[in-house]
């Protein structure tokens, strides 16, 4: 089962715009991780965000993290035609159980140069 | 050279076939797994192994197993492949419980 919906499915916008992405999921979690995949290659960590942290920053990344509504966002600021890809939340829940990354569907970003 | 590595990177084979996916890393991880990945779908767990005596199922282990020959290497075997087994397969590698996870480049598998 898919843990975290990814909102919007696709997005194209023109280079140096801003993109954001949404992920909502259904269990507790551990910490939210966020991965881009380039058309039918491996996935490329970018950021994690831990339950008790509420944003962070990378680069041109900034990830926020809403634990009493059960979502992330994924902000991508001037973007670039290279950041076209294919994004993935993954979750780790808090309930313990089964190790690994639950994903979600995606979001299929085109950036027009 | 790549950390994580897949073989192979494409194969296509027959309804009833065994089938082997080998993955090797050189990141020094204890913990492994193998995810399959359906068009326009998100990675589902199959397998996963904490160390070379620890196998534990995932989401959708059924119709495969695994093997962990050594810390390095962590093979998923299809015993007998069938159509709706055709998917990306990517191996995984986390040095932390809970903490991110490095990829291998995938292996497109097609089943006829």
């Amino acid at each position: 089962s898919q843990q975290g919906e990814e909102d919007p499915q696709a997005l194209s916008i023109q280079e140096g715009e801003n993109a954001t992405m949404n992920c909502s999921y259904k269990t507790s979690i551990n910490n939210l991780q966020w991965y881009r995949q380039n058309s039918g290659r491996g996935l490329v960590h970018l950021i994690l965000i831990r339950s008790n942290e509420r944003e962070k920053h990378s680069g041109r990344l900034r990830v926020t993290l809403d634990t009493s509504k059960k979502s992330s966002s994924l902000l991508i600021t001037a973007s670039r035609a290279a950041d076209t890809a294919s994004y993935f939340c993954a979750t780790v829940s808090s309930g313990g159980g089964a190790d690994g990354l639950t994903f979600g569907k995606g979001t299929h970003l085109i950036i027009q140069p | 050279d790549a950390d994580v590595t897949q073989t192979p990177r494409n194969r296509i084979t027959k309804t009833g076939k065994r089938i082997m996916l080998e993955c090797s890393q050189t990141k020094g991880h204890d913990r492994m797994y193998w995810y399959r990945q359906d068009p326009g779908l998100g990675l589902q767990l199959i397998y996963y192994s904490f160390d070379v005596k620890d196998i534990n199922k995932g989401e959708i282990s059924d119709g495969y197993s695994v093997s962990r020959q050594a810390q390095a290497k962590f093979s998923l075997s299809l015993e007998s492949a069938i159509p709706n087994q055709t998917a990306l397969y990517f191996c995984a590698t986390s040095a932390l419980t809970n903490g991110e996870q490095f990829f291998g480049p995938g292996t497109r598998l097609t089943v006829l």
